[in-house]
């Protein structure tokens, strides 16, 4: 069965330092991979999502850079976190019916 | 452009009362419907979609949605709450002509069930 994996699940990072949040998927292959950022508590915001292997679209341009080094493996980073960038992300991929989401990184920025 | 609305911010129901969260939306061609569940601190879970056949979808957990193509609606309903269902309800749209087949979300219900 296809399982995805996010890590850490909290993380919290002073103003300026750098930032990578890691997913990866198990049992599929080639899958579309999104990163989502959750702000508040409420909506859900797309911020990059990515259809292979260094093939990366970014929906909002910021702070932060995603990548695809591997099949099954996005990467979200940033080179200096700023306090805007708190919040819960979220990795996910696009399987049968529908989206299947990680379990999340709670990341906050002092 | 394509939107999902949910025009309630919260929902507030007792227990063993029916509940029902609302959705609408807007794509060019045909949608596919999703409708998913976020407990606090956690990802989300999927709880049923409507791509094509009957308008009214089953899903996990004892939920249903109704899919009306007049009123470009999708609501989710549950006959019976339980206090358990209290979390954050989202309801997304894809157009089916998407080649990336990327979800508009709806901005969230807050689902609380009271005993």
């Amino acid at each position: 069965s296809q399982t995805i994996h996010q890590w850490p699940a909290t993380l919290v990072q002073p103003v300026g330092s750098p930032l990578s949040l890691e997913c990866t998927v198990e049992g599929t292959s080639n899958p579309n991979l999104y990163w989502y950022r959750q702000a508040a508590g409420r909506g859900l915001q797309l911020l990059f999502y990515s259809v292979g292997i260094g093939q990366i679209s970014s929906e909002v341009p910021q702070n932060l850079s995603a990548s695809r080094p591997q099949d099954r493996q996005f990467i979200l980073s940033s080179k200096k976190l700023l306090l805007s960038d708190s919040g819960f992300y979220l990795c996910a991929w696009l399987g049968g019916h529908g989206y299947t989401f990680g379990s999340g990184t709670r990341l906050t920025v002092v | 452009a394509q939107s999902v609305a949910q025009p309630e911010d919260q929902v507030n129901v007792a227990e063993g009362n029916p509940l029902t969260v609302k959705c609408t939306y807007s794509v060019s061609g045909n949608p596919y419907l999703f409708w998913y569940v976020q407990y606090p601190n956690r990802g989300l879970q999927f709880l049923l979609k409507y791509i094509t056949g009957d308008n009214l979808v089953k899903g996990s957990y004892g939920f249903e949605a109704e899919f009306n193509k007049s009123q470009t609606s999708f609501h989710l309903k549950k006959p019976s709450a339980l206090v358990s269902d209290s979390a954050l309800y989202f309801c997304a749209v894809r157009d089916i002509s998407d080649s990336n087949y990327q979800l508009i979300w709806g901005a969230g219900t807050k689902l609380i069930i009271k005993p």
